[in-house]
C-alpha cells in the first residue's frame, strides 16, 4: 500500500538556519505529494503541493521538489524563523480513482531565538 | 480562511464509558469528514469517511460499533468511542472537505482522549 516516510524528530535549528526536513513515498502511479504544517492549537494546513515529476511547491519561503527518481518530496526553508516552529507532515494521494491522503508521522521543528 | 473547530481540546475519561467528540464546519457547508487517529510517534490513520446523510465508510480494522460516527447536518460530524478502553487513548483528529479535492481539507485542531 501506499506509505510516506518522514524524518524522525525534534528537528532543533537556531533562527536564520537552513532547514530540510527529508521525505520519501511508496505509491503506486504518480501520486500527489503534500507538505501540511500544525502549529500550537491549531489544525492541520496545508503548506505547499506538487502534482507531478520536477514540480516544485513553495509558500512562505518552503519549497520542495516532487523527485520521482528518488521517490522523494523534501522540505526545505533557506532562514528559518522562531514562528516556524510547528509539526510538519508530508502526504501524497494518488491521483487514480478514489484516494484519501497518506500522512507521514509528522516532525516536530523547533526554532531557538 | 475557513476554520474547523473541533472539541472537546482534550478529555480523561474511565475505563468503560463513552466519549464524544464533535466536528464542525465554522464557515463552510462540508459534504465530506474524515476522522483520524494518531498514536505516539505514528502517522495520521484514516479511520472513517463521513458523508452528511448517510452512514460512515470505515477503514479496515476499525470497529464500527466501537467508533460511532453521525454526520447529521452539513456542519457537524461526531465520533463516539464506547466503551473507551486504555488502548484507544490517543490524538483524534478531524477534517473537513467543502469540495471533491482533498488537498483542500480542513482540518480541526485534535482531541487528546486519555482512558484511565
Amino acid at each position: 500500500g501506499d506509505s510516506v516516510t518522514q524524518m524522525e524528530g525534534p528537528v532543533t535549528l537556531s533562527e536564520e538556519a537552513f532547514l530540510t526536513i527529508n521525505c520519501t513515498y511508496t505509491a503506486t502511479g504518480y501520486p500527489s505529494l503534500f507538505w501540511y504544517v500544525q502549529y500550537p492549537g491549531e489544525g492541520l494546513q496545508l503548506l505547499l503541493k506538487a502534482t507531478k515529476a520536477d514540480d516544485k511547491g513553495s509558500n512562505k519561503g518552503f519549497e520542495a521538489t516532487y523527485r520521482k527518481e528518488t521517490t522523494s518530496f523534501h522540505l526545505e526553508k533557506g532562514s528559518v524563523q522562531v514562528s516556524d516552529s510547528a509539526v510538519y507532515f508530508c502526504a501524497l494521494k494518488r491521483n487514480s480513482g478514489y484516494s484519501t491522503l497518506t500522512f507521514g508521522k509528522g516532525t516536530m521543528l523547533l526554532v531557538s531565538p | 480562511g475557513a476554520v474547523v473547530s473541533q472539541h472537546p481540546s482534550w478529555v480523561i475519561c474511565k475505563s468503560g464509558t463513552s466519549v464524544k467528540i464533535e466536528c464542525r464546519s465554522l464557515d463552510f457547508q462540508a459534504t465530506t469528514m474524515f476522522w483520524y487517529r494518531q498514536f505516539p510517534k505514528q502517522s495520521l490513520m484514516l479511520m472513517a469517511t463521513s458523508n452528511e446523510g448517510s452512514k460512515a465508510t470505515y477503514e479496515q480494522g476499525v470497529e464500527k460499533d466501537k467508533f460511532l460516527i453521525n454526520h447529521a447536518s452539513l456542519t457537524l460530524s461526531t465520533l463516539t468511542v464506547t466503551s473507551a478502553h486504555p488502548e484507544d487513548s490517543s490524538f483524534y483528529i478531524c477534517s473537513a472537505l467543502p469540495g471533491q479535492e482533498d488537498e483542500k481539507l480542513f482540518f480541526g485542531s485534535g482531541t487528546q482522549l486519555s482512558v484511565l
